[in-house]
């Protein structure tokens, strides 16, 4: 079935570093492609996303490139703050027998120290 | 106001015990979730409703039952709470899919926080 692969937490960088969240999947067809980002004490918001290979979403600094060839999208962002710290999940979208949701990653946790 | 309102946020309950979580949302869509999140597990479903007259099962529906009594409101109940049911829940809505029938995005609750002695 589909799933997404991303990588384990918690990730701890200092504010201004450099951030890269691997995320791949596999999937029957062609999915949407999701970042989500859970802050402390609340629900999950979309962060971006991307609808078909070689887009790229993109949203306050944070951005993904949908690769089709590595069927990952990793999130990246150039100089990461305080407020970045928060719980990032991949997901993807499934649809079947008329049905259709997102399936999401078990979700990184990003630490960013001042 | 919140557009996805869960309640209770909090609740403590003990084995063999029934909890029914509530779900009301003000986006108006017909898509609603059930989701449970645990540590190292991710965000896993539990139940689906795509209208009032549609509740279909996802991965780990097990011990659990829903109601859609309207557009706006899907609860969760818990017939019998066990402790390995104590987790974090979220309901989530969404509009209908966009192209080629995939999902779009999904607008979560704040959480309700389940913990079973």
């Amino acid at each position: 079935g589909d799933s997404v692969t991303q990588m384990e937490g918690p990730v701890t960088l200092s504010e201004e570093a450099c951030l890269t969240i691997n995320c791949t999947y596999t999937a029957t067809g062609y999915p949407s492609l999701f970042w989500y980002v859970q802050y402390p004490g609340e629900g999950l918001q979309l962060l971006l996303k991307a609808t078909k290979a070689d887009d790229k979403g993109s949203n306050k600094g944070f951005e993904a490139t949908y690769r089709k060839e590595t069927t990952s999208f990793h999130l990246e962002k150039g100089s990461v703050q305080v407020s970045d710290s928060a719980v990032y999940f991949c997901a993807l979208s499934w649809a079947r027998g008329g049905a259709d949701g997102l399936t999401f990653g078990k979700g990184t946790h990003l630490i960013i120290q001042p | 106001d919140a557009d996805v309102t869960q309640t209770p946020r909090n609740r403590i309950t003990k084995t063999g015990k029934r909890i029914m979580l509530e779900c009301s949302q003000t986006k108006g869509h017909d898509r609603m979730y059930w989701y449970r999140q645990d540590p190292g597990l991710g965000l896993r479903l539990i139940y689906y409703s795509f209208d009032v007259k549609d509740i279909n099962k996802g991965e780990i529906s097990d011990g659990y039952s829903v109601s859609r009594q309207a557009q706006a409101k899907f609860s969760l109940s818990l017939e019998s709470a066990i402790p390995n049911q104590t987790a974090l829940y979220f309901c989530a809505t969404s509009p209908p899919a966009g192209g080629q029938g995939r999902a779009g995005e999904l607008f979560f609750g704040e959480g309700s926080r389940l913990t079973v002695l």
